[in-house]
């Protein structure tokens, strides 16, 4: 079956705009992860969405970061204002359900900020 | 705080020669610890995992070593092939508030020289 897919492969932005990263899980995984992996760096958790219970924003950086997800599926990572710091890959997985830790990543999104 | 320390940053391997690389935890809530493996340009993939109620675990060339009383666990590439060359992650993982959001380590860049 399909992977998990993210859109746009790659994205250019200037300084101060904002942008729009999406996320398709597997059909059928309740749990979707977002995280951002800077050059060198390991993989920083963003944010978590577990079926429709609040999610946990524990992650996000700042207030220019946001994500939603629509109807238990595909998800938005947002953000505001871009800064150069923000210039990153920023990668999505999904898992089944809550209990399970196997995580299926996407190919990312690799941000940069001009 | 790093909760899960990976190290070496980087290692280099003669073709079929073994590659070891070592991850050490704090935590001792967490309960599953993958690896994963990943190329340029893509996302990583789950390579292979183990619970700790076992000390090791084998597939294949990979093998996972446990050491539950010391927190340390470790991944051993068999027969390292050029192939192999890639990002390796550890993780730990575990229940925490209602939440399963894996803590990565900061990544091995492994080069298997042909």
């Amino acid at each position: 079956g399909a992977g998990v897919s993210q859109s746009p492969s790659n994205k250019v932005t200037e300084k101060g705009k904002d942008v729009e990263l999406r996320c398709d899980p597997i059909s059928g995984h309740t749990a979707l992860y977002w995280y951002r992996q800077s050059l060198g760096q390991g993989l920083e958790f963003l944010i978590y969405f577990q079926g429709n219970s609040a999610p946990d924003k524990s992650g996000l950086p700042s207030d220019r970061f946001s994500a939603e997800r629509t109807g238990g599926s595909v998800s938005t990572l947002t953000i505001q204002r871009t800064q150069q710091e923000d210039s990153a890959v920023y990668l999505c997985a999904s898992s089944i359900d809550r209990g399970s830790y196997e995580q299926y990543f996407g190919p990312g999104t690799r941000l940069t900020v001009t | 705080q790093q909760q899960v320390k990976q190290s070496p940053q980087s290692l280099i391997v003669q073709k079929g020669g073994i590659s070891i690389i070592n991850c050490a935890y704090e935590n001792t809530a967490f309960d599953y610890f993958p690896w994963y493996q990943q190329f340029p340009g893509k996302g990583p993939a789950l390579l292979i995992a183990i619970r700790p109620d076992v000390s090791e675990k084998k597939e294949g060339r990979f093998t996972i070593s446990f050491n539950k009383s010391a927190k340390q666990f470790s991944l051993h590439i068999m027969d390292s092939q050029p192939g192999d060359s890639a990002t390796y992650f550890c993780a730990a993982a575990g229940e925490s508030g209602g939440s399963y959001i894996p803590t990565f380590g900061r990544g091995t860049s492994l080069i298997v020289h042909p």
